[in-house]
C-alpha cells in the first residue's frame, strides 16, 4: 500500500531533550515536506526537500533540522525541544518539486513539549 | 503579508444538497491552488488543484473555481454525503528565487446532516 508513515505517532517530552520524528514514503516520491498544524493558523510548512541531500526552510525553520540522506526517509530533529513547539506535525510527499502541490500526508504525529 | 483565509469556518448542509466552502488568497504570484479534506485524527487528503490560467476544474462530484480578480477560490461538491464531513482546507503555492511557498487556510468544517 502506497503510504507515508510517521513515528512515533504520540509523543510527550519535556524540554531540552532531543528528539527525532521520523517520515517514510514508499512511493519513490522525490519531494518531501514537514509541516505543523496548530489551531487557527493553519498547517506551516517547517523545512522541505526536493530530493536526496537537498533541504529547504519552510515558513517557520526555527527549532527545526532535517535531513535527507535516502529518498524514502525525511527525518524531522527536535534538538532542544521548547513548549512552543508542542503541535501536530505531518509529513507529505510527492512525486516531485513540480508536482508539490499534490501531497501525500502521513497520519500526524501529536508533539507535546513541558 | 501574504495569507490564505476563509469567509466561513463552519458550515452546515443537508445531506443530498450541494456543498459550497470558499477562501481567499492574497498572493498572486501563486501558481496552483488546492483543496485537501482532513477527516479527524488523520491528515490532510489531496482532493483537487487548479492551475492559475484556469478558472475552472472538475473532478469526481467535486468542482473548484478560481477567481483571480478577487483572488477568491471556492470548492463545490454536489450531492453532498455524510462521508464528506471534515475539514477542508484551501492552500496556494508560489514558487520564487528562495524556492516553494505553501500557504494554507486554518480550515472549514463541513458538516452533513441527515
Amino acid at each position: 500500500e502506497a503510504q507515508v508513515t510517521q513515528n512515533p505517532r504520540y509523543l510527550i517530552t519535556v524540554t531540552g531533550k532531543k528528539l527525532t520524528v521520523t517520515c517514510s514514503q514508499n512511493m519513490n516520491h522525490e519531494y518531501m515536506s514537514w509541516y505543523r498544524q496548530d489551531p487557527g493558523l493553519g498547517l506551516r510548512q517547517i523545512y522541505y526537500s526536493m530530493n536526496v541531500e537537498v533541504t529547504d526552510k519552510g515558513d517557520v525553520p526555527e527549532g527545526y533540522k532535517v535531513s535527507r540522506k535516502e529518498k524514502r526517509n525525511f527525518p524531522l530533529i527536535l534538538e532542544s525541544p521548547s513548549p512552543n513547539q508542542t503541535s501536530l506535525y505531518f509529513c507529505a510527499s510527492s512525486p516531485s518539486w513540480q508536482l508539490s502541490y499534490e501531497q501525500y500526508f502521513g497520519p500526524g504525529t501529536r508533539l507535546t513539549v513541558t | 503579508g501574504e495569507s490564505v483565509g476563509l469567509h466561513l469556518p463552519t458550515l452546515s448542509v443537508q445531506e443530498g444538497d450541494n456543498s459550497i466552502i470558499n477562501c481567499a488568497y492574497s498572493n498572486s504570484a501563486s501558481d496552483y491552488f488546492i483543496w485537501y479534506k482532513q477527516e479527524s485524527g488523520k491528515g490532510p487528503q489531496f482532493i483537487i488543484d487548479i492551475r492559475s490560467n484556469m478558472d475552472k476544474r472538475q473532478g469526481q462530484r467535486v468542482t473548484v473555481l478560481l477567481n483571480k480578480t478577487v483572488k477568491h477560490l471556492s470548492l463545490q461538491i454536489a450531492a453532498t454525503q455524510p462521508g464528506d464531513s471534515a475539514v477542508y482546507l484551501c492552500a496556494d503555492r508560489a514558487i520564487d528565487n528562495y524556492g516553494q511557498n505553501f500557504v494554507f487556510g486554518p480550515g472549514t468544517r463541513l458538516s452533513v446532516l441527515p
